[in-house]
């Protein structure tokens, strides 16, 4: 099956940084999404974004599906942005929504 | 809110307990599952359920039983369980089983703890 990883496990931020997780998959994919979990447990939806380039707000997220990547992007970091970012893809050929590790980011006052 | 509702969101329970989570979603989806995430670890699939039939059992323990009465409920019924049972379960809903074009979404999750 797909292999997802994520990288870096674990990001520390000044409150105003920007950042960027990082997301391989092992294989074509059909859907990937990432998500954002809180300290509560909550994993929130961001992008659905298999390819191309989505924004919203200070997040945006590039899918590049022909080298097997995506990209999350953190503009102007807020102390609410800490968390869990999790990605998570589905391959081509169909199956089980694979999760990545996980960033765990901690923005700074 | 995320439209998928679990309850209760903390539980306690001795090993020889029997309780339930519960699921419910007003989304009008057609699939419906179970995660489960111990602690600094990725999400694992537990249970898949597509029109009601389950469609995935990812080789969990018989003391996690699920049922899907209908389309918009789902219940983790939980029996002699171990302490490493404990984790942060999580219910989840799509239109149908995910594939292309289809979001997932997550409840707010069911804190359990064995004692």
């Amino acid at each position: 099956g797909i292999q997802v990883e994520q990288s870096p496990p674990d990001l520390i931020l000044q409150e105003g940084a920007n950042s960027t997780l990082r997301c391989n998959f092992s294989d074509s994919v059909n859907n990937l999404q990432w998500f954002h979990q809180n300290p509560w447990g909550q994993l929130i939806n961001l992008f659905y974004i298999p390819s191309g380039t989505k924004q919203n707000g200070r997040l945006s997220a590039t899918t590049v599906a022909t080298e097997r990547y995506s990209l999350l992007y953190i503009s102007s970091s807020q102390t609410t942005d800490s968390g869990v970012y999790f990605c998570a893809a589905v391959e081509n050929q169909g199956g089980k929504l694979i999760f990545g590790q996980g960033t765990e980011l901690s923005v700074k006052p | 809110e995320t439209g998928v509702t679990q309850t209760p969101r903390h539980l306690v329970m001795g090993m020889t307990n029997k309780k339930s989570l519960k699921c419910e979603q007003h989304l009008g989806h057609n699939a419906m599952y179970w995660y489960k995430q111990s602690a600094k670890k990725p999400l694992e699939l537990m249970f898949v359920y597509n029109f009601k039939e389950q469609t995935e059992n990812n080789s969990v323990p018989s003391r996690f039983s699920p049922e899907c009465p209908n389309s918009s409920h789902l219940f983790l019924h939980l029996h002699t369980l171990q302490p490493e049972d404990s984790a942060l379960y999580l219910c989840a809903s799509s239109r149908t089983q995910v594939t292309s074009g289809n979001t997932i979404y997550f409840g707010e999750g069911s804190w359990l703890t064995v004692v």
